[in-house]
């Protein structure tokens, strides 16, 4: 079983939807959580990033973690086609080492 | 532009061969990470560099090394190349140690064993 769980999908709605993607985990240790927005052959861009609990809103995406659950979210409000891309949930434990465990990545299309 | 700079952007290789992957981090950025993205395997950290000294390392190989020069860029050595050694191969950087907020990836690097 991996550490972080995600579904590949794809996952194709109609612009303007309401996405929903998950992650979940099985290592209660994790502290940060963070996801990532990857475009076809293109480097992750950060898109949101919480510390332990919580929800975090910016713009149009919305982050949740439970950590009781060991799950974690990411809600995109009025979805674009430009938001099709790969999103990728990551997680790691308190420290600085720079080491970021990836879920499989979701991939999105935003259909016109 | 994450401000990240990576080359070769593709390469293509025979299996036995090794070849280096080159990394420039933003201007500042004294870490530097190295992942490999694979479609069996995905994103997985390989290791990380501060300003010279590595200081983690993750799931790589023994036929994998890298290094951080004086001038803060890095460079990832593949040898002995076997086809599953295939994949796109990032770095990232961030101005220290970080937990995941402030690291910066590049384009990545495309590697094909044949």
């Amino acid at each position: 079983q991996k550490e972080v769980e995600q579904d590949p999908g794809p996952l194709s709605v109609p612009e303007g939807a309401i996405v929903s993607l998950n992650c979940t985990y099985s290592n209660s240790a994790f502290q940060y959580f963070m996801w990532y927005r990857q475009y076809s052959r293109k480097g992750p861009e950060l898109l949101m990033y919480t510390y332990s609990s919580g929800n975090k809103e910016d713009g149009r995406f919305t982050a949740q973690v439970d950590k009781s659950s060991k799950y974690i979210s990411l809600f995109i409000r009025d979805s674009q086609p430009s938001d099709s891309a790969t999103y990728l949930c990551a997680m790691s434990f308190s420290g600085n080492t720079g080491k970021l465990i990836f879920g499989q990545g979701t991939t999105l299309q935003v259909k016109p | 532009d994450s401000g990240v700079t990576q080359t070769p952007k593709h390469l293509i290789t025979a299996t036995g061969q090794r070849v280096t992957l080159r990394c420039s981090p933003r201007s500042g950025d004294l870490s530097v990470y190295w992942y490999q993205q694979s479609l069996d395997q995905g994103l997985q950290f390989l290791i990380h560099y501060y300003n010279g000294e590595e200081r983690a390392k993750g799931n790589i190989l023994e036929r994998f090394s890298a290094q951080q020069f004086p001038d803060l860029h890095s460079e990832l050595n593949l040898s002995s190349l076997e086809l599953g050694d295939s994949a796109l191969y990032f770095c990232a950087s961030s101005s220290q140690g970080a937990s995941g907020n402030t690291i910066y990836f590049g384009e990545g690097s495309w590697l094909t064993v044949v």
